[in-house]
């Protein structure tokens, strides 16, 4: 299965700043994901991203809130931005998982503090 | 859209007993029901999967059932072990619509030595 390489690991911001996270993948993707795991919580897609055209975003999530780059197939960045103590939460990517059915692999996370 | 319900919320047992976690959903046309387990400070990783043209896959003290009909499914784990303490998450996914997975509410199993 992919490896992912997801930066930073953790990161305290103040409110009112933007926190840009990165995601590297081992092999080439077609989708990347991006989920939202608010503390004690499941996980929620934010959006997904294909190489070479807009994100897709979820209900309640937008693009000048949650920017999404994805400039070629192994990486990825979401920028969380304008911060409030709301937005605390861990963040995560993920990506398929060929050779393992349609399963995800999901990067290790971002926890975020916003204070 | 998908609704993917997930029991208990926690799980408390002994070291060698069995856990079952139980999850049930709501779009009949989902066919891919993988599981998750996150530990802490981790991202969560894939530990067994089903199809819908499958009732019961084993993988070792690891087993998931699938009842399409009542449309829920079980992860099953023998012989408990303390490494097993982790939070639990099931999901339901259209096969064809990769960003389509909706996962439930997760499950916190500590396994007591």
């Amino acid at each position: 299965s992919a490896v992912i390489s997801q930066k930073p690991s953790r990161d305290i911001c103040q409110r009112g700043t933007s926190l840009t996270i990165q995601c590297q993948v081992d092999s080439q993707v077609t989708m990347m994901f991006w989920y939202r795991q608010q503390p004690g919580q499941s996980l929620t897609l934010i959006a997904t991203a294909n190489q070479g055209s807009e994100a897709t975003y979820e209900s309640g999530f937008v693009i000048d809130k949650f920017p999404i780059s994805r400039p070629n197939l192994t990486f990825s960045t979401l920028t969380v931005s304008n911060m409030s103590p709301e937005d605390s939460s861990i963040y995560l990517c993920s990506v398929e998982s060929p050779g393992r059915g349609d399963g995800y692999t999901f990067g290790s996370g971002t926890r975020l503090t916003v204070v | 859209g998908e609704n993917v319900e997930q029991h208990p919320s926690t799980l408390s047992v002994q070291e060698g007993d069995s856990a079952v976690i139980k999850c049930t959903y709501s779009d009949s046309a989902s066919n891919y029901f993988p599981w998750y387990k996150q530990e802490l400070g981790k991202g969560p990783q894939l530990i067994i999967d089903i199809r819908s043209n499958v009732g019961e896959k084993k993988d070792q003290r690891i087993a998931v059932t699938l009842n399409k009909t009542a449309k829920h499914f079980s992860l099953h784990i023998t012989e408990t072990q303390p490494e097993d303490s982790a939070v639990y998450f099931c999901a339901a996914m259209r096969g064809t619509n990769n960003n389509d997975m909706r996962f439930g509410a997760g499950t916190r199993l500590t396994v007591k030595p």
